[in-house]
């Protein structure tokens, strides 16, 4: 399996401003997803980070809102933007090696508090 | 979209015994299932997984179940451990075919 890392693992940012996650993988991957996962709740696939394009998103999810980079087949990053209390969550990375049949690996996540 | 969901939110069970864990899909369409557990402050961790053409699949100390006809799927833990505690997700993937959807989530509670 692969060995996945988050930074920041946690923040308490201040609400209209921007935050940056990253997710860095030790084996080139396929594919890396972006889901969210709000207190107590269930998680919730924000979008697909493609690599040298632009990623799907979810319904209920932007680009502006969330803007998403993922320049090599090992890293990407999460932007949440013009933060709100609304967006406290734990936001988490997943990998997968190949096919809708694979598996996929979480990170640790990163918990985001928005004052 | 369609969902997957969980029959009971929460499970209390003695160490020692056997646990259950319910999951019902709704997309007939989803091929690949799996069961993750996460641990608070962690990420899901992955426990097992299984395909649309079993019924079964056995790894240590746990066993998925797979019914088609109902739309149903099972995690069996044996021997539940105090280290068992955690909540645990069922999940399918998606009209993609590369994402996931996940349950609801149950909170197994491991008790001396």
């Amino acid at each position: 399996s692969a060995v996945i890392s988050q930074k920041p693992s946690r923040d308490i940012c201040q609400r209209g401003t921007s935050l940056t996650i990253q997710c860095q993988v030790d084996s080139q991957v396929t594919m890396m997803f972006w889901y969210r996962q709000q207190p107590g709740q269930s998680l919730t696939l924000i979008a697909t980070a493609n690599q040298g394009s632009e990623a799907t998103y979810e319904s209920g999810f932007v680009i502006d809102k969330f803007p998403i980079s993922r320049p090599n087949l090992t890293f990407s990053t999460l932007t949440v933007s013009n933060m709100s209390p609304e967006d406290s969550s734990i936001y988490l990375c997943s990998v997968g090696y190949g096919g809708s049949t694979d598996t996929q690996y979480f990170g640790p996540g990163t918990r985001l508090t928005v004052l | 979209g369609e969902s997957v969901g969980l029959h009971l939110p929460t499970l209390s069970v003695q160490e020692g015994d056997n646990s259950i864990i319910n999951c019902a899909y709704s997309n007939s369409a989803s091929d690949y299932f799996i069961w993750y557990k996460q641990e608070s402050g962690k990420g899901p961790q992955f426990i097992i997984d299984i395909r649309s053409n079993m019924d079964k699949r056995q790894g240590q100390r746990v066993t998925v179940l797979l019914n088609k006809t109902v739309k149903h799927l099972s995690l069996q833990i044996a021997a539940t451990q105090p280290g068992d505690s955690a909540v645990y997700f069922c999940a399918e993937n998606n009209d993609s075919g590369y994402a996931l959807n996940f349950g609801k989530g149950t909170s197994l509670l491991v008790t001396p």
